[in-house]
């Protein structure tokens, strides 16, 4: 049994196109996190949510509570962000992760 | 760069034998994870440590173990190894004890077992 959903597992896109990755999970949650992954292993945290919508830039995260689902959008995609992101849910003192979305922008 | 500091980079060992995976946290952080990444389980929690003190375990086997010294490094050590850990293994550090606070991974330890 998986707490945490992700959608797609993989992904190619065309530079530029509106990009979305989903995830959903089972478990009642204090906090989502999602992660990015480069080629070469280094995680980096995007985002940290609990409810509503975050941006940084070009990348938007949102949360829907009783949906007990998180998107990740990126807009104007760009090869760069060519890399595995990861959701992960923090339940109580434990931690579960999908596994991943592999996202490969074409130039 | 994150702050975080894992050695080694890279290991490889024998099965059977036992190795110690080291994470320097952020200046500042008390909170030190460690998370194994494998090709078949992805990314699993293993423990978390706060100033020093063991406050969460997850998915860690008994031939693991991990402290959190008084400066504050963390150690996981992995005994009697088997092909199947073979892995990635990262630590995290945040400030404050929970998971509510943005983490930051070090680039990790890949440790191969043959």
């Amino acid at each position: 049994k998986n707490e945490v959903e992700q959608s797609p597992q993989n992904l190619t896109a065309q530079e530029e196109e509106f990009i979305t990755i989903n995830c959903s999970y089972s478990v009642g949650i204090s906090a989502l996190h999602w992660l990015q992954q480069h080629p070469g292993g280094g995680i980096v945290s995007l985002f940290m949510l609990s409810s509503g919508k975050k941006k940084h830039g070009r990348l938007i995260a949102t949360i829907n509570i009783q949906e007990k689902h998180s998107s990740l959008h990126i807009t104007a995609s760009h090869p760069r962000d060519s890399a595995v992101y990861i959701c992960a849910v923090i339940t109580g003192n434990q931690f579960y992760f999908g596994t991943g979305t592999s996202l490969t922008v074409i130039p | 760069d994150s702050g975080v500091t894992q050695t080694p980079k890279h290991l490889i060992t024998a099965t059977g034998q036992r190795v110690t995976l080291r994470c320097s946290p952020r200046s500042g952080d008390l909170s030190v994870y460690w998370y194994q990444q494998s090709l078949d389980q992805g990314l699993q929690f293993l423990i978390h440590y706060y100033n020093g003190e063991e406050r969460a375990k997850g998915n860690i086997l008994e031939r693991f173990s991990a402290q959190q010294f008084p400066d504050l490094h963390s150690e996981l050590n992995l005994s009697s190894l088997e092909l199947g850990d073979s892995a990635l293994y990262f630590c995290a550090s945040s400030v404050v004890w929970g998971w509510d606070t943005e983490a930051f991974f070090g680039q990790g330890t890949r440790l191969t077992v043959v």
